[in-house]
């Protein structure tokens, strides 16, 4: 059964920094692009960064561009997301996501999706 | 950046109806669409992706459609359990936007 399961959500300031852990089981990370997708309180999904399966590559939503730093660790698989310099509007339930990736039938790469979440973890970021 | 733009942001529906929800991209993402579904409190699950593949486990009732800049999510005959909220989100290039969601009501 594949399983995500993320930690490190709290409480913190303005300016402080936090690290965010999302533990995989039942499936090896080290073949899957991996994600991280972020709801603030009452409101949508929101695409945060993405890490490509040797860690090569990295995105990022501009908006936690140089704060934020996706990394991953193949041999304990597990994803992390370390916080820097948050803000009150990064308050929001952060989810792990895989990513697989879709081929159509000649072959060619068609699409991207999640395909399993973790529960998420919150993050609150106030004064 | 893409933007994802899905209507409507809110219906009500009766048990057995058929709902249709849509969303254009601002420019032309092939079928790199997918359609997710939200109960509160919970994570979101894949329904559809690559536009029109219906994830394994998901009821025939879902079907997606579209390509290009313009999707549809159908569903053919609501049940109690679809009453949620639904998200399209494509996976073009990054960064890979989500449309503002669609909360599907009892009437």
């Amino acid at each position: 059964e594949v399983l995500l399961v993320e930690s490190g959500g709290g409480l913190v300031q303005p300016g402080e920094s936090l690290r965010l852990s999302c533990a995989a089981s039942g499936f090896t990370i080290s073949s899957h692009w991996m994600s991280w997708v972020r709801q603030a309180p009452g409101k949508g999904l929101e695409w945060v960064a993405n890490i490509k399966q040797d860690g090569s590559e990295k995105y990022y939503v501009d908006s936690v561009k140089g704060r934020f730093t996706i990394s991953r660790d193949n041999a304990k698989n597990s994803l992390y997301l370390q916080m820097s310099s948050l803000r009150a509007e990064d308050t929001a339930v952060y989810f792990c996501a895989r990513v697989r990736d879709c081929y159509d039938r000649s072959g060619y790469h068609n699409d991207y999706y999640f395909d399993y979440w973790g529960q998420g973890t919150l993050v609150t970021v106030s004064s | 950046d893409i933007q994802m733009t899905q209507s409507p942001p809110s219906l009500s529906a009766s048990v057995g109806d058929r709902v249709t929800i849509t969303c254009r991209s601002s420019q032309s993402i092939s079928s790199y669409l997918n359609w997710y579904q939200q109960k509160p409190g919970k994570a979101p699950q894949l329904l559809i992706y690559a536009a029109s593949s219906l994830q394994s486990g998901v009821p025939s009732r879902f079907s997606g459609s579209g390509s290009g800049t313009d999707f549809t999510l159908t569903i053919s005959s609501l049940q109690p359990e679809d009453f949620a909220t639904y998200y399209c989100q494509h996976s073009y290039s990054a960064p890979w936007t989500f449309g503002q969601g669609t909360k599907v009501e009892i009437k």
